[in-house]
């Protein structure tokens, strides 16, 4: 089955300060790479995917960087703010056409 | 767009007792998930569906869960008896079924059991 991992677990950074998370997956076969937010106490929501025939994205503040070759994908968070202080989880699409969801990331912006 | 329903919002009950949390999946949306998360395990695939049909259904954790999709709009997971271990935050998600279509979250029914 797939195999997912984040890193890091958690990432406090200051604000306005750039802050970067990454997947890495074994299915090879997967070719899709959303990124989810979840704030506490509320649903995940997706923030930004992408498609495995681009290698990047990019959406006003964030981005994600894809590297099918060796199996990871990363999420780019520029000019932080207090708001984006949340649970972030990359969920690679398996062979099985699921989602497969990481064990997450506490980022914590600092004001 | 309503998005994903979920009901109810909260529930409280003692062991023992049965569980249903309902869902209604966003229209024309054919695939449908339930999953739950709690500290120790994370975002758990319980089991889902497509057309209505049980796809997967292999995270389910054992006999007391069953879930059904007896229509295109509405969908429950039943638990019977229910344990304080199954205590969670359940979610459930739909999609619509094209390739590389994200998932929409409701917004969950937390569970506890006493």
């Amino acid at each position: 089955g797939e195999n997912v991992e984040q890193h890091p677990s958690t990432l406090s950074v200051q604000e306005g300060d750039s802050a970067v998370i990454k997947c890495t997956y074994s299915d090879s076969a997967s070719n899709y790479f959303p990124w989810y937010k979840q704030e506490l106490g509320k649903r995940p929501q997706l923030i930004i995917d992408i498609r495995s025939n681009v290698g990047e994205k990019k959406d006003q503040r964030i981005a994600v960087t894809l590297n099918k070759t060796a199996k990871h994908f990363s999420l780019h968070i520029t000019e932080t703010q207090p708001e984006d202080s949340a649970v972030y989880f990359c969920a690679p699409k398996t062979g099985a056409n699921n989602l497969f969801f990481g064990t997450g990331t506490r980022l914590t912006v600092i004001p | 767009d309503a998005g994903v329903i979920q009901s109810p919002r909260h529930e409280v009950t003692e062991m023992g007792q049965e569980v249903t949390l309902r869902c209604k999946p966003i229209s024309g949306h054919n695939s449908l998930f339930w999953y739950r998360q709690t500290m120790m395990r994370g975002l758990e695939l319980l089991i889902y569906f497509n057309n209505n049909v049980p796809i997967d259904d292999s995270g389910m954790p054992e006999d007391r869960f069953s879930a059904k999709m007896p229509n295109a709009s509405f969908s429950t997971l039943k638990i019977q008896p229910s344990e304080p271990r199954d205590s969670a935050v359940y979610f459930c998600a739909s999609r619509e079924d094209r390739a590389n279509q994200p998932q929409h979250f409701g917004d969950g029914t937390r569970l506890s059991i006493l």
